[in-house]
């Protein structure tokens, strides 16, 4: 029973260049965070979203990001035209339908050079 | 523009000694607390959970106790050990279907 899954666990960007991140959750689940996390920080909500919907974007910065949770595959959170306070690890993690607790990622990191 | 972050407040113990790490959370209405731990590298990692109804629950060398008056949590470990280094974040759930973190603490256990 895989986890949740994230790839690329590393990426590297150039300034003004796109980043995608992939989540692929817990089987099952349907509940899909995202969470930024910058190097001695705390984790900072950025989305939460539903099979198709997104629930609660107030994390997330109204430029150049976006995310999606489409009814196949895995949620993505794009990040367009890179810049160097974007990178950060970003966390991925799941839950079912009546559960609380949350499964995470390992993290995609993201470095902007 | 983003706000400034805030580094993590660290803790250190000495090894087979009891570790507090404590929580304040920012919502009354909040009814269910999680504890997580992340290790260097890794994802955050259940620990414990709690509901709003109970003051103390108990696992295999945690404890999580719960103030509901002022608003506070606090995670013991009993008897540190080395692999209890991480940082550890307390959740709360402010909605139904929502969960935000607090800051989170550094934990080191010295040998």
């Amino acid at each position: 029973n895989a986890g949740v899954m994230q790839n690329p666990r590393h990426l590297v960007r150039r300034r003004g260049q796109e980043a995608r991140l992939r989540c692929s959750p817990m089987k099952g689940h349907s509940h899909v965070y995202w969470y930024r996390q910058l190097p001695e920080e705390g984790l900072k909500f950025m989305v939460y979203l539903q099979k198709e919907n997104i629930i609660d974007e107030s994390g997330m910065p109204k430029e150049r990001f976006s995310a999606e949770f489409p009814k196949e595959g895995p949620s993505i959170l794009r990040i367009q035209q890179v810049v160097r306070g974007d990178s950060a690890a970003y966390f991925c993690a799941s839950r079912g339908a009546h559960t609380g607790e949350l499964f995470f990622g390992e993290g995609s990191r993201l470095t902007v050079l | 523009g983003e706000s400034v972050g805030l580094h993590l407040p660290t803790l250190s113990v000495q090894e087979g000694d009891n570790s507090i790490i404590n929580c304040a959370y920012s919502n009354s209405a909040s009814d269910y607390f999680i504890w997580y731990k992340q290790e260097s590298g890794k994802g955050p990692q259940f620990i414990i959970d709690i509901r709003s109804n109970m003051d103390k629950r108990q696992g295999q060398r945690v404890t999580v106790l719960l103030n509901k008056t002022v608003k506070h949590l606090s995670l013991q470990i009993a008897a540190t050990q080395p692999g209890d280094s991480a940082v550890y974040f307390c959740a709360e759930n402010i909605l139904v279907d929502d969960m935000r973190f607090g800051a989170g603490t550094r934990l080191t256990v010295k040998p």
